[in-house]
C-alpha cells in the first residue's frame, strides 16, 4: 500500500467552529507532514512528526494543533480559524532517516473553506 | 540556505511538442532532487527523482539529469500530451540536515490539442 489518505475531502467551517483533519498511511514511514497550499503557490510546510514526536513547527499559529496518535495517523485540529486560513491542506509521509532520497508521498488534500 | 529556482510559466505548448522546464538549485550539502506533479484538484505526486550527481530520473516519458556542475535538474519530455497539463514542482531534500523538502514555485503547463 503506497497511499496516503486524507479525510474529509472538503470542509466548510465557521470561525467559531472546532474541526479536525485526518491523515493515514500504512507504508511504515517514520515521518509525517502537514502542509498548507494556497492557489498557484507551492506547499508551505507547517509541521513535521518524526517517530510520532513533533520535530518541526514552522511558527504556525496556535489555532492549528497537530496530533500524532500513532505511527500511521496524523491529525490537525482546527479552532477559531480565520478566512485567510482557507486553503488546501496536504498531508505527506516519508521513510526519513539519514541517507536515501527521502521522497515524500502526498495525500489528495482537504479543501478547507473558513467563512 | 538551500533554495530551488524554476521557470514560473505558464508554459503553453501544442500536443506532441518537446518540453523543457528549467530548474536550478543552491545547496550546501549533497541533496536529492525531485520533480513533483500536481494535477488540478489533486495532491502532489512524485514524478521522478535523482539522488546523486549524473543520476537520471525518468518516468512516464519525462526525464531529468542531476547536473552538479551546473546545479541543475531540468525536466524534459520528447512529446507532450494534453493529459500532461498540470503544475510541476522542482524540489530538493538533504536528509543529512533535516526532513524538509524545499520546493520551487511551480510551473503551470498547458498542452493544447
Amino acid at each position: 500500500d503506497t497511499e496516503v489518505t486524507q479525510t474529509p475531502k472538503h470542509l466548510v467551517m465557521g470561525m467559531t467552529n472546532k474541526k479536525s483533519l485526518k491523515c493515514e498511511q500504512h507504508m511504515g514511514h517514520r515521518a509525517m507532514y502537514w502542509y498548507k497550499q494556497k492557489a498557484k503557490k507551492p506547499p508551505e510546510l507547517m509541521f513535521v512528526y518524526s517517530y510520532e514526536k513533533l520535530s518541526i513547527n514552522e511558527s504556525v499559529p496556535s489555532r492549528f494543533s497537530p496530533e500524532c496518535p500513532n505511527s500511521s495517523l496524523l491529525n490537525l485540529h482546527l479552532h477559531a480559524l480565520q478566512p485567510e486560513d482557507s486553503a488546501l491542506y496536504l498531508c505527506a509521509s516519508s521513510r526519513g532517516g539519514q541517507g536515501g532520497s527521502n521522497e515524500q508521498f502526498f495525500g489528495p488534500g482537504t479543501r478547507l473553506t473558513v467563512l | 540556505g538551500d533554495s530551488v529556482t524554476q521557470m514560473e510559466g505558464p508554459v503553453t505548448l501544442s500536443e506532441e511538442a518537446f518540453l523543457t522546464i528549467n530548474c536550478t538549485y543552491t545547496a550546501t550539502g549533497y541533496p536529492s532532487l525531485f520533480w513533483y506533479v500536481q494535477y488540478p484538484g489533486e495532491g502532489l505526486q512524485l514524478l521522478l527523482k535523482a539522488t546523486k550527481a549524473d543520476d537520471k530520473g525518468s518516468n512516464k516519458g519525462f526525464e531529468a539529469t542531476y547536473r552538479k556542475e551546473t546545479t541543475s535538474f531540468h525536466l524534459e519530455k520528447g512529446s507532450v500530451q494534453v493529459s500532461d497539463s498540470a503544475v510541476y514542482f522542482c524540489a530538493l531534500s538533504d536528509l543529512n540536515r533535516d526532513d524538509k523538502i524545499i520546493f520551487g514555485k511551480g510551473t503551470r503547463l498547458h498542452i493544447l490539442p
